[in-house]
């Protein structure tokens, strides 16, 4: 069985400070993990995904996020925040082929102050 | 190259009654999903299509939905009679590959069942 599991529901960080979006994972075998993004009224875009290549793995817009196995966590971060960042953020974990079930995590409303 | 588009964009009835959303996925994407987003929640999963066949149906709620994809092409959720507990957020998404692909996903249409 797989499930995923977003820590924060609302992260807010002043404009040009990190961001850290935390997501726990759990798999009985090699997952493939995603983070969505959602700006309002817009549809979910992929940010970035780990499909069991680099542990470090970089996507859009300057987030990334790492696969920490032992730590069963896949964590997104971006060095400095952006007013456009503004969004709700979704981890996903999927098995190793797309005909598994992909489970969505309840999701981070991220706020950026002036 | 457009995206996935749905429709309508936000729909509302009251309870008994019957509504029909539809998703046009990306041309040549023969996988289709369907997912759901209760107020609140977790995004689930309804089901998969490959072409025109019903992949995975296992997330639908109860008999009140209703899954079609038309000669493999755009697809219909109808539900029928709506409830209040069906109101939430439908999202459709779309991939080419059955492995590893990744989903795309329209901006979701948005039913309140009063």
């Amino acid at each position: 069985a797989q499930s995923v599991t977003q820590l924060d529901s609302h992260v807010s960080v002043s404009e040009g400070t990190p961001v850290l979006l935390r997501c726990n994972y759990s798999s009985s075998y090699s997952p493939s993990l995603f983070w969505y993004v959602q700006h309002p009224n817009k549809g979910l875009q992929l940010l970035l995904k780990y499909t069991s290549a680099a542990t470090l793995v970089k996507g859009i817009n300057g987030f990334e996020a790492e696969f920490k196995k032992s730590e069963t966590s896949f964590h997104l971060t971006k060095p400095s925040a952006h007013m456009s960042d503004a969004a709700e953020y979704f981890c996903v974990v999927r098995g190793y082929s797309s005909a598994s079930k992909i489970i969505f995590g309840s999701g981070t409303r991220l706020s950026i102050r002036p | 190259e457009a995206g996935v588009t749905q429709f309508p964009s936000h729909s509302v009835i009251e309870k008994g009654q019957t509504v029909t959303l539809r998703c046009d996925p990306i041309s040549g994407h023969d996988n289709l999903y369907w997912y759901r987003r209760v107020m609140g929640k977790e995004i689930k999963f309804l089901l998969h299509f490959v072409k025109e066949s019903k992949q995975d149906e296992s997330g639908m709620p109860n008999n009140r939905f209703l899954a079609e994809r038309t000669g493999g092409t755009y697809s219909t959720l109808k539900v029928q009679p709506a409830e209040l507990e069906d109101s939430g957020v439908y999202f459709c998404a779309s991939s080419q590959s059955r492995i590893q692909g990744e989903q795309f996903f329209g901006p979701g249409t948005r039913l309140t069942v009063l």
